[in-house]
C-alpha cells in the first residue's frame, strides 16, 4: 500500500538555526498537505500544494512540492521556540490521507 | 463558523471493558468524517472514514467499530478493549464538497487502558 516517509523523525536546533523536513511518498501524490501539532495538542493544517513544483511561503515557514509530486520538504527560517512541535505531511487520495511518520522539532532558547 | 467536539477528554478503562467515543461536527452539513488514533510519540493512523450517513470503510482489522447514526455524528467503539488499544484518539472532518482541502482536527480523546 501506499507509504509517506518523513525524515528525520527528530530534530533539535538551537533557536535561530534553520530547519528542514523531507516527506517522500511511495507513489505519486494529487496534493499534499501540511499539519503541525503542538505538545499534547492536535493537528492544524499549514497549507497545501497541488502543483508539479509548487512552492509556498508563510513568513518564515517555506513548503515546495517535487516535480514528480511524489515528495515534498518544508523549511523554517531562523527557528523560534513557538516552531515546537511535530511536523506532519499528508497524501491524499480520493477520500482518505496517507499522513507521514513525522518529524518532532524541539527548539533549544 | 464549523466546530468539532469529542468527548471525553481523557478516559482510563480497564482491559476488556467496552468503549464509546462520540465526535459531533457543527456548522457544516454533509461532511466527510474520520476516525485516526495516535500512539504516544508516533504518527496518525487511519482507523475509519465515513462519506455519509451509515457509511463506513475500515482502514485496519482490529477490534474497534465505527457508526455514523446521523450526518454529523462520528462513534467509535469498541466491545472489549485490549492494551494495545491505548493512545491518542482524533476524530477529524473535511468539507465533501470540495475535491481536496484540508482536515479539521477535534481535541482528542487520551484514552489508556490497564
Amino acid at each position: 500500500g501506499q507509504q509517506v516517509m518523513q525524515i528525520p523523525q527528530y530534530q533539535h536546533v538551537q533557536e535561530g538555526e534553520d530547519f528542514t523536513t523531507y516527506c517522500n511518498s511511495s507513489t505519486t501524490l494529487s496534493n499534499i498537505q501540511w499539519y503541525k501539532q503542538r505538545p499534547g495538542g492536535h493537528p492544524v493544517f499549514l497549507i497545501q500544494l497541488v502543483k508539479s513544483g509548487e512552492v509556498k511561503k508563510q513568513k518564515r515557514l517555506t513548503f515546495q512540492f517535487g516535480e514528480a509530486k511524489k515528495n515534498s520538504s518544508l523549511h523554517i527560517t531562523a527557528t523560534q521556540t513557538t516552531d515546537v512541535g511535530t511536523y506532519f505531511c499528508a497524501g491524499q487520495g480520493t477520500y482518505k490521507y496517507i499522513f507521514g511518520t513525522g518529524t518532532r522539532l524541539k527548539v533549544l532558547a | 463558523s464549523q466546530t468539532i467536539h469529542q468527548w471525553p477528554a481523557t478516559l482510563v478503562q480497564p482491559v476488556g471493558s467496552p468503549l464509546s467515543l462520540e465526535c459531533t461536527v457543527e456548522g457544516t452539513s454533509n461532511p466527510n468524517l474520520y476516525w485516526y488514533r495516535q500512539a504516544a510519540g508516533r504518527g496518525l493512523q487511519l482507523l475509519f472514514y465515513s462519506v455519509g450517513i451509515g457509511q463506513i470503510s475500515s482502514e485496519v482489522p482490529q477490534n474497534l467499530s465505527a457508526s455514523r447514526p446521523q450526518d454529523r455524528q462520528f462513534i467509535l467503539s469498541s466491545k472489549k478493549l485490549l492494551l494495545s488499544d491505548s493512545g491518542f484518539y482524533l476524530c477529524a472532518w473535511r468539507n465533501d464538497r470540495l475535491t481536496s482541502g484540508e482536515q479539521y482536527f477535534g481535541p482528542g480523546t487520551r484514552l489508556t487502558v490497564t
